[in-house]
């Protein structure tokens, strides 16, 4: 059973460019959840995900962000215009209901 | 809201020494409480979770406590190797709002060898 996939596991993007980093939840999990970790700090929420639904996006900034988790394949983070503050590392987890949360490797968005 | 804090930010031991990282949560109201270690660049591998209704958790040479009355938690690692270098991540999920977990910024352990 393999783990939470993330790819690309790094990402350059310009400035005004769109990044999108995608996740596969493990076998059987249906509940996806988004968090980024920028350079010395903690890993901090951004959305939580079930198919097709976003049940909790409080963490996501207002604008450029958007998240989505379709019937069928990976979940998308999509960041429009992208800025050089966006530079961070992008952790998806899953997990089945409400349990433990496995999380992936992480997309490493590095903004020029 | 909740805030989640670890102490020291970084310790250096030598291998064969036990050891203890130390995190804090300023609302009791959790589900449950998750360790982490992170090494350099890579993703979280979950090391133990302990249900808010529980004590402590075992796993190998790892043994975390909970008292959630007085908000802390602490992960206990025997026996030190310097393959347990990385980052050492707790993080919270509380009983309100959606299932989601607040992190501390982590304990960054060297073992020297």
């Amino acid at each position: 059973n393999a783990g939470v996939m993330q790819n690309p596991r790094h990402l350059v993007r310009r400035r005004g460019q769109e990044a999108r980093l995608r996740c596969s939840p493990m076998k059987g999990h249906s509940h996806v959840y988004w968090y980024r970790q920028l350079p010395e700090e903690g890993l901090k929420f951004m959305v939580y995900l079930q198919k097709e639904n976003i049940i909790d996006e409080s963490g996501m900034p207002k604008e450029r962000f958007s998240a989505e988790f379709p019937k069928e394949g990976p979940s998308i983070l999509r960041i429009q215009q992208v800025v050089r503050g966006d530079s961070a590392a992008y952790f998806c987890a899953s997990s089945l209901g409400v349990l433990e949360k496995f999380f992936g490797p992480g997309t490493r968005l590095t903004v020029l | 809201k909740q805030e989640v804090t670890q102490i020291p930010a970084a310790l250096s031991v030598p291998e064969g020494e036990n050891l203890v990282l130390n995190c804090s949560f300023t609302d009791s109201a959790i589900y449950n409480l998750q360790w982490f270690r992170q090494d350099p660049g890579k993703g979280l591998t979950s090391l133990l979770l302990i249900q808010s209704s529980q004590r402590e958790q075992t796993s190998g040479r790892l043994n975390a406590s909970l008292d959630k009355s007085s908000g802390r938690s602490t992960l206990y690692i025997a026996a030190s190797q310097p393959g347990d270098s990385a980052t050492y991540l707790c993080a919270v999920r509380p009983v309100s709002g959606a299932n989601n977990l607040f992190f501390g910024t982590g304990t960054r352990l060297t073992v020297i060898p």
